[in-house]
């Protein structure tokens, strides 16, 4: 079973700072996913990456295969970004569902 | 587009009772899965549909029974909670998309089930 460990647990920054969230995992993987959890609750699906980097808005996402991690990248980071941040990773093709770290709780202060 | 649904969004039960989850997804996914939260642990996988009419088993099973009704429809019924099933309840589902036959989740709102 993967091991996925993301780091800091909790991040608290003023608005406009950059953002890093990481994530590591054990087991060779597909697919790994960046998700944002809302303080009401619900979950969406911002990144799903198997190599490199891809961008959205302000967020970025990289993956180091070889070193089986990744960050998640905030710029000018706002209060709206305030959130739970999740990364899973997927270790096949299979319909099985994925391995979830703890979540980063991340506030980010006016 | 409603995405994927979930009710009851809050239920309180008395141990020993009994009640269903219900999800619908109306995007056409094949994929569906029950997923239950708790404080400082990650998600964690009750049980998941690969397609119509199969069901599996996740990781934390034990409790629970699902009944995939058609494509869009996923169920999860506890048939006599206990207190340990107090939990943030998640259904999902996925299109397997790319070579890597990776899954992109779209996840429902959510259900709170607290059992007394």
């Amino acid at each position: 079973k993967n091991e996925v460990e993301q780091s800091p647990q909790n991040l608290t920054a003023q608005e406009g700072e950059f953002i890093t969230i990481n994530c590591s995992y054990s087991v060779g993987i597909s697919a790994l996913h960046w998700l944002q959890q809302h303080p009401g609750g619900g979950i969406v699906s911002l990144f799903m990456l198997s190599s490199g980097k891809k961008k959205h808005g302000r967020l970025i996402a990289t993956i180091n295969i070889q070193e089986k991690h990744s960050s998640l990248h905030i710029t000018a980071s706002h209060p709206r970004d305030s959130a739970v941040y999740i990364c899973a990773v997927g270790s096949g093709g299979g319909a099985d569902g994925l391995t979830f770290g703890k979540g980063t709780h991340l506030i980010i202060q006016p | 587009n409603a995405g994927v649904t979930q009710t009851p969004k809050f239920q309180v039960l008395k141990t020993g009772q009994s009640m269903t989850l219900q999800c619908a997804q109306d995007m056409n996914h094949n994929s569906m899965y029950w997923y239950r939260q708790d404080p400082g642990m990650g998600l964690r996988l009750i049980y998941y549909s690969a397609s119509e009419g199969t069901t599996d088993k996740g990781e934390v099973p034990n409790g629970y029974n699902v009944s995939r009704l058609n494509k869009r429809e996923f169920s999860l019924r506890l048939e006599s909670a206990a207190p340990s099933q107090t939990s943030v309840y998640f259904c999902a589902s996925s299109v397997r998309t790319g070579r890597s036959g990776a899954n992109v989740l779209t996840f429902g709102a959510g259900s709170r089930l607290t059992v007394l």
